[in-house]
């Protein structure tokens, strides 16, 4: 039973390009969340899909979009690179209606932007 | 936002119990306490998770305050594999944000 997969692992951008990261959730799972994580601080949440909809919403910009696919799997895409975007993304999956809400995290995603 | 007040670091030998506390003054009536850990590396992963009644489970135990404004991660045998930041959250019962403070760095000593 695979777990959360994230892709790609690693990845390099300059300021003022495009990204899209995406994640495949936990076999089971409908909900993904993701969250930004920059060095030596605690995840922070982006936001969160289900029924392939946005659902809830941390505090971050415009510039940082999602989508949810039919089958579960999700993209997240961030415009207008900042440097300050430079962090690690991670991908979490849970299933609606479990009653602790337990999140299973992939390994993340690595952007760097110069 | 729900608020968690937790040490930077922690030391604890190898093979003996360690108390990783957490505060959280303005926790709600609703709000389920949860821990995770990210060892170096990788994502978090869940521990444990209490409402309010104190929770065994085979990785640690979450022993909560009878005022639910503190809790206590309770690891009985420290390893070297244990070695990793712990987070205390708190989860809102209206919604599925967790929100991670800084946690606590745990270092274990052989």
């Amino acid at each position: 039973d695979a777990g959360v997969t994230q892709s790609p692992t690693h990845l390099i951008k300059t300021r003022g390009q495009q990204v899209t990261l995406r994640c495949s959730p936990k076999s089971g799972h409908d909900t993904v969340s993701w969250y930004q994580q920059a060095l030596g601080q605690g995840p922070q949440f982006i936001f969160q899909y289900y029924e392939e909809e946005e659902r809830q919403r941390g505090n971050f910009p415009d510039r940082f979009s999602g989508h949810q696919f039919p089958n579960y799997s999700s993209e997240l895409n961030v415009n207008a690179l900042l440097l300050g975007d430079s962090a690690l993304y991670l991908c979490a999956s849970s299933l609606v209606g479990t009653g602790n809400g337990e999140l299973f995290f992939g390994e993340g995603s690595r952007l760097t932007v110069l | 936002d729900a608020k968690t007040t937790q040490p930077n670091s922690m030391e604890s030998n190898e093979e003996e119990p360690v108390h990783l506390p957490c505060n959280h003054s303005t926790i709600s009536g609703t709000d389920y306490i949860h821990w995770y850990r990210q060892l170096p590396s990788q994502g978090p992963e869940y521990v444990i998770h209490g409402l309010t009644s104190n929770v065994n489970n085979r990785m640690a135990s979450l022993a909560i305050a009878e005022d639910r404004k503190s809790s206590t991660l309770i690891l009985h045998r420290a390893t070297l594999r244990d070695a990793a930041v712990y987070y205390c959250i708190l989860r809102e019962n209206t919604g599925n944000q967790f929100y991670f403070g800084t946690g606590t760095s745990l270092t274990v000593i052989p």
